[in-house]
């Protein structure tokens, strides 16, 4: 059974500091997915990486992906509170069927 | 610009009830989900179904069944609603090959009192 761990849970950080959310996973997986979610929204697609040493980025927002490790990281560069949010990772099982397994997610607290 | 609708935002009904949600996707998606997210333990799998009439169980099916008579509506059905389902339930599609991209609707809060 593929299970999916996040950490940190919660995450409290200000403005302009850097951090690093970790996502493992327990079985081989070829495919990781990171959303966001802003309370009472649904989620929103940030990155899929789909081998291992792929590496994304998207404005303050960088994921990586070590298949060998089972282990994909979201960076926060110079975090700003508009970064506000839920973060999940989701890893795709094997097969054609595309399920996902969710994290339990990260949420993330910008303060001034 | 792929849509995902669900048919309520918000719901209550009573135990006992038979309840419907229904999801809407407009891209010809062959692969569709449900989802039910509570505090604390993230996003779990329902059901998914790869075609029509076809489904899968997820990881938490026990309780609810699901109905796939059309490519683009994926019906949950809570045969009869408990207060352990309240909860909110997050529809998804993808498409089969082309994109690895799930998309999700906005969600139905379901309450059962």
């Amino acid at each position: 059974e593929l299970k999916v761990e996040q950490n940190p849970l919660f995450l409290s950080m200000q403005e302009g500091k850097n951090y690093t959310i970790y996502c493992n996973y327990s079985t081989t997986s070829d495919r990781l997915y990171w959303y966001r979610q802003d309370p009472g929204k649904s989620l929103e697609s940030l990155f899929v990486l789909l081998s291992n040493g792929a590496v994304k980025q998207e404005g303050r927002l960088m994921a990586s992906l070590d298949t060998k490790a089972r282990l994909s990281t979201l960076h926060i560069t110079a975090a700003v509170h508009d970064l506000s949010a839920t973060y999940f990772c989701a890893v795709e099982s094997g097969g054609s069927n595309y399920k996902l397994t969710f994290g339990k997610g990260t949420l993330l607290t910008v303060n001034p | 610009d792929v849509k995902v609708t669900q048919s309520s935002r918000y719901l209550v009904k009573r135990t006992g009830e038979k309840v419907f949600l229904e999801c809407v996707q407009d891209m010809d998606h062959e692969n569709m989900f449900w989802y039910r997210q509570d505090p604390g333990l993230g996003l779990r799998l329902i059901y998914f179904s790869y075609d029509v009439k076809m489904k899968e169980k997820g990881d938490i099916p026990e309780g609810y069944s699901v109905s796939r008579e059309k490519k683009e509506r994926f019906s949950l059905i809570l045969e009869s609603a408990s207060t352990n389902q309240t909860s909110m339930y997050l529809c998804a599609s993808r498409p089969g090959t082309v994109s690895y991209e799930q998309y999700f609707g906005p969600g139905t809060r379901l309450t059962v009192t």
